[in-house]
Order: C-alpha cells, then structure tokens, then sequence
C-alpha cells in the first residue's frame, strides 16, 4: 500500500460525458501527479500540481483538466469522452518536487469509455 | 518531444538466467528511475541514478546510467519467478517550476521455475 488513494477503482461510462477521478496523496506529501498508461501509448505524464499550483504540463488533452485543492487532495475531470480515453489513469505523489523525492503511485482508475 | 526506447519489450526466460534491459534516448535526463509495476497496482520505485556513469546494486539487480545521462540499462542476476513483472525506465525532466517523468515503454518479463 502506497498510501495514495484513488476513487473511484472502475469507472465506465459513454462516449460524450464528463468523469472526475479524485486522489487523495500520501500524508505530508505536497505534489501531486497525473499519469495515463494506455495499451498503444504506455505511461504518460499528464500534469503536477504542487501545494495547489500547476508545475508541469505533459500531453494533456484540452477536454482534460485538473486541480489541486487546499486539503491537496486532487481531481482529474475528463469530458466529451471518446473511445480512447479508454485507459487506466494514475496518481502519484511526493513530498516535493525535487528528484530525490519518490513519486509514490496510487492503485489507479480503469475508465471505460463506451 | 522526449522519447526512451526500451528494449527488449517481452523477455520469457528460465529460473537462475541472467538478464538485461536496456533503456535508450537522444534527449539528456536530469535522472532516471526505475519502476517495476504488478498487474492491477501502480509502479512502484526501484531506483533513481543520477549521475553520469553511476551505478547502483539493489541486491540481484544492477542499475547503470550512462555517461552522457541518455540511457540506462537493468542487469538482473539468477532471475527468479517473483522478479515477473513489468520494468519500466522513466526519465525525469526538470524546469524552474516542477518535474516531469517520461516513461518507456516497458520490459514485460516472465521468469518460468
């Protein structure tokens, strides 16, 4: 156990709507990360928040965004959901930002789109 | 756009072999880490190199950065089966606000008894 949580453990939902996945990090951590591991794509960064402000921006699509909030907790809101959005969606968290702080990862989201 | 390559994607081998797994970039990392990543779990840490030539031992594993910080490779001594899973390298990016990993394509590896 990590100590990263993430709601919900499966999502399915149709083509068109809009989900939020929610994380809670690991106690005293302050950053958190958003990561999407796909069949064809593999592992990808998507964004970092830390204490509450965006750090790093990867390959997120613009119907995605994400927030961190005061209890820094975070969510991951996905909307016009197409097929292939369909994939697994990861939280990670660290006590920073620097690198020998260890990204911790939750058990992630399954989110399929139909 | 940063890219790693790792190679090989799919390794089946025997119980007591010897094994590497070779992570390769043209862009320079600020680190590369290491992950090993069960099904339905999320990765998990193994080691992070830092400098140019360093090299780290994790008791049967060996981890090795490269000089010019580009690539990276695995060794795995005497595979046993609790060492299947998937490996994944990830370099990590920095700028003046926060950090980014770009991660590889993964090493699925099976280790038959």
């Amino acid at each position: 156990d990590s100590g990263v949580t993430q709601t919900p453990k499966h999502l399915i939902t149709a083509t068109g709507q809009r989900v939020t996945l929610r994380c809670s990090p690991r106690s005293g951590d302050l950053s958190v990360y958003w990561y999407q591991q796909s069949l064809d794509q593999g592992l990808q960064f998507l964004i970092q928040y830390y204490n509450g402000e965006e750090r790093a921006k990867g390959n997120i699509l613009e119907r995605f965004s994400a927030q961190q909030f005061p209890d820094l907790h975070s969510e991951l809101n996905l909307s016009s959901l197409e097929l292939g959005d369909s994939a697994l969606y990861f939280c990670a968290s660290s006590l920073g930002t620097s690198n020998l702080h260890e990204q911790y990862f939750g058990p992630g989201t399954r989110l399929t789109v139909t | 756009t940063q890219l790693l390559e790792q190679s090989p994607q799919f390794l089946s081998i025997q119980e007591g072999e010897n094994l590497t797994v070779y992570c390769n970039s043209s862009s320079v990392f600020s680190s590369l880490q290491w992950y090993r990543q069960e099904p339905g779990e999320g990765p998990v840490l193994l080691v992070t190199v830092v400098t140019g030539g360093e090299v780290k031992k994790l008791k049967r594993l060996t981890f090795q950065f490269g000089d010019a910080r580009k690539d990276s490779s695995l060794h795995i001594t005497a595979a046993q089966p609790g060492d299947t899973g998937l490996y994944l390298c990830a370099g990590e990016t920095r700028n003046n606000a926060g950090n980014m990993l770009t991660f590889g394509g993964g090493t699925r590896l099976m280790v038959k008894p």
